[in-house]
């Protein structure tokens, strides 16, 4: 089975801080996304990447910013936290050749204080 | 713009009932319609596609249809059981080049003993 694990399960951190979340899938897949989910507004696309060094822009990028120096890890970089990214953050990865199957992590819970 | 939609009010049902959830879309044309299951806290896990020439699948207890006319998917449990109480997303692949998955909100489903 697909592993997609994401270093952190919980963060605590203050506003202006600097947060990285870690993401490293063990299947070879080239693409690789971030959503943060919000009650009420479902999972939201922050960035993606098909490839290493590459990254595309989702729906919300927006204070983020994100990493992809290896195949198999992807980090999403939050330059000055603030309150208002207070969510849960889901990585996943896309399973291969045919529709677009996203293997998902366990997710991060960020709080900004 | 793209809408999709599901039942934002839970669904109670009682145990050994047939569970049916709901997902419809708008000013879309997706080659495949898929069924993620949440639980609380963790990162959704794929469960079943349908593809757009498909009008039925089943896996065990599962099955999802798809009517393009309608432009409407519906989600089916069987005799279902409290482990089902989850949170059931649907998402909209079109398939095609550098595309990406559109997540429904998602519909809690409670099934009690």
């Amino acid at each position: 089975d697909v592993k997609v694990t994401q270093s952190s399960r919980y963060l605590v951190k203050r506003t202006g801080e600097k947060v990285f979340l870690e993401c490293v899938q063990d299947m070879d897949h080239e693409n690789m996304f971030w959503y943060r989910q919000d009650p009420g507004l479902g999972l939201r696309l922050i960035y993606f990447s098909y490839d290493v060094k590459m990254k595309e822009k989702g729906d919300i990028p927006e204070g983020y910013s994100v990493s992809r120096e290896k195949k198999e890890r992807f980090s999403l970089i939050l330059e000055s936290a603030s309150t208002n990214q207070t969510s849960m953050y889901l990585c996943a990865s896309l399973m291969g050749a045919g529709a677009n199957v996203l293997t998902f992590g366990a997710g991060s819970r960020l709080t900004v204080l | 713009s793209q809408k999709i939609e599901q039942n934002s009010e839970a669904l109670n049902i009682q145990e050994g009932k047939t569970a049916t959830l709901t997902c419809n879309y708008t000013n879309y044309s997706p080659a495949y319609l898929q069924w993620y299951r949440q639980d609380p806290g963790r990162g959704p896990v794929f469960l079943l596609l349908i593809r757009e020439n498909e009008k039925e699948k089943r896996k065990e207890r599962l099955k999802v249809t798809f009517d393009t006319t309608l432009k409407q998917s519906l989600f089916h449990i069987t005799a279902s059981q409290p482990a089902d109480s989850a949170t059931y997303l649907c998402a909209l692949d079109p398939y095609s080049g550098y595309s990406t998955l559109t997540f429904g909100k998602g519909t809690m489903l409670l099934v009690s003993p």
